[in-house]
């Protein structure tokens, strides 16, 4: 099984404020990484596919890099709308999730 | 747009099946493939299986002695059989559309409650 480890598991952050979370693989993906966004009572929404992939409407706030195990989910500059829950995924093996990060208001 | 939507009893009882249909409006099922995902409290987000529409399908090794995934074409809706559940099993489980861009498009997921 290939395991996920996001850091760090919670945020505090203000609107405007960049924010980076990261995600590391228990083996080489080959960039099949994705990032979604989830908010109480809803389902995962894509953010970004292939480590780097913008998804069609997202923000170009969100944005995705990295390699082999190591990937970071950043945004720029925060929005109100931004404060959820952010999941990475790999889809090189099957598919496995990390634990997820809450980012909330500070 | 593609939408996908759960149903089924959203109380079972231990040991027993736990069976969910998935039905896809807004596009053919033969395209892509379809994926059972649940996230419960205490184990996060977990990847059940998936099924093409050729009704090829592959497993969880973790779940794979108790998932049975079937799709009907005719009908455009898959579904999900897990047997001899047990508290563990007590999940929101979503229908999903899968690609090799992610998973792009979920249903609203449904609330499946193992109790006596």
């Amino acid at each position: 099984d290939i395991q996920m480890t996001q850091s760090p598991s919670s945020l505090s952050a203000s609107v405007g404020d960049r924010v980076t979370i990261t995600c590391r693989a228990s083996q080489n993906i080959n960039n099949w990484l994705a990032w979604y966004q989830q908010k109480p009572g809803k389902a995962p929404k894509l953010l970004i596919y292939k480590a780097s992939n913008l998804e069609s409407g997202v923000p170009s706030r969100f944005s995705g890099s990295g390699s082999g195990t190591e990937f970071t989910l950043t945004i720029s500059s925060l929005q109100p709308d931004d404060f959820a829950t952010y999941f990475c995924q790999q889809y090189d093996t099957y598919y496995t999730f990390g634990q997820g990060t809450k980012l909330d208001i500070k | 747009q593609v939408q996908l939507h759960e149903s089924g009893p959203g109380l079972v009882k231990p040991s027993e099946t736990l069976s969910l249909i998935c039905n896809v409006s807004g596009g053919a099922i033969t395209s892509y493939y379809w994926s059972w995902i649940r996230q419960s409290a205490g184990k996060g987000l977990e990847w059940i299986g998936r099924i093409y529409a050729s009704g090829s399908a592959d497993y969880n090794p973790s779940l794979k002695s108790r998932v049975v995934m079937s799709v009907d074409t005719s009908r455009n809706r898959f579904s999900l059989k897990l047997t001899s559940v047990t508290a563990a099993d007590t999940a929101v489980y979503y229908c999903v559309r899968g690609a090799l861009a992610g998973f792009g498009t979920w249903g609203q997921g449904t609330l499946v409650t193992v109790s006596s």
